[in-house]
């Protein structure tokens, strides 16, 4: 298997611009994670999705943040509007049963 | 009580050598506690794991000692090697794969040759 795939793997963008970032994860996998990491906060929970439907999204930052899984082999999380406090490193993660397996991670840089 | 506490924040070693890095917790509803190894530019990846029913698991060079009452664990790197420089972090969660990763800190370990 590929792994989690993620994309874009950099993104860079200005106050105010609407970011899309995309994650397609392990087949089979029923469980999908968004992850963010800063020097300052560490890895961090956004979101957790079981079977394409949302189950905790209490790290979710705010309302300029929101996330689907429209089906089991794609996953979006949106940020609009962006902000350079979003400046980050953004990680999907997908599981089965036992571990999570992160993607490569996008990094977002909002200026 | 969500806290996973990680030290140190940074450990150098010389090659060969023992590498140990510590975490505690207070949720006593955890019940996964894995390792991730993360190197510039990656995302973390698992390198080992441990749930409460064991005092100590080993995967070639790894080794996870738990240690309930205390509710502390720590991971020992065997015979480290330079290509084991990376940040290391431990996690905690109440339902393994399928629950939200409490992560530590991040130790950042450095072996030099």
């Amino acid at each position: 298997d590929a792994g989690v795939i993620q994309s874009p793997r950099h993104e860079v963008t200005e106050m105010g611009q609407e970011v899309t970032l995309r994650c397609k994860p392990i087949s089979g996998h029923d469980y999908l994670f968004w992850y963010r990491q800063t020097m300052m906060r560490g890895l961090e929970l956004l979101i957790y999705f079981n079977n394409n439907v949302p189950i905790d999204d209490s790290g979710m930052p705010e309302d300029r943040f929101s996330a689907k899984m429209p089906n089991a082999s794609f996953s979006t999380l949106k940020i609009q509007p962006s902000e350079p406090r979003d400046s980050a490193v953004y990680f999907c993660a997908s599981s089965l049963v036992d571990a999570q397996f992160f993607g490569p991670g996008t990094r977002l840089t909002v200026l | 009580q969500q806290q996973v506490k990680q030290s140190p924040q940074s450990l150098i070693v010389q090659k060969g050598g023992i590498s140990i890095i510590n975490c505690a917790y207070e949720n006593t509803a955890f019940d996964y506690f894995p390792w991730y190894q993360q190197f510039p530019g990656k995302g973390p990846a698992l390198l080992i794991a441990i749930r409460p029913d064991v005092s100590e698991k080993k995967e070639g060079r790894f080794t996870i000692s738990f240690n309930k009452s205390a509710k502390q664990f720590s991971l020992h790197i065997m015979d480290s090697q330079p290509g084991d420089s990376a940040t290391y972090f431990c996690a905690a969660s109440s339902a393994s794969g399928t629950d939200k990763l409490i992560f530590g800190t991040g130790t950042r370990l450095q072996v030099f040759p």
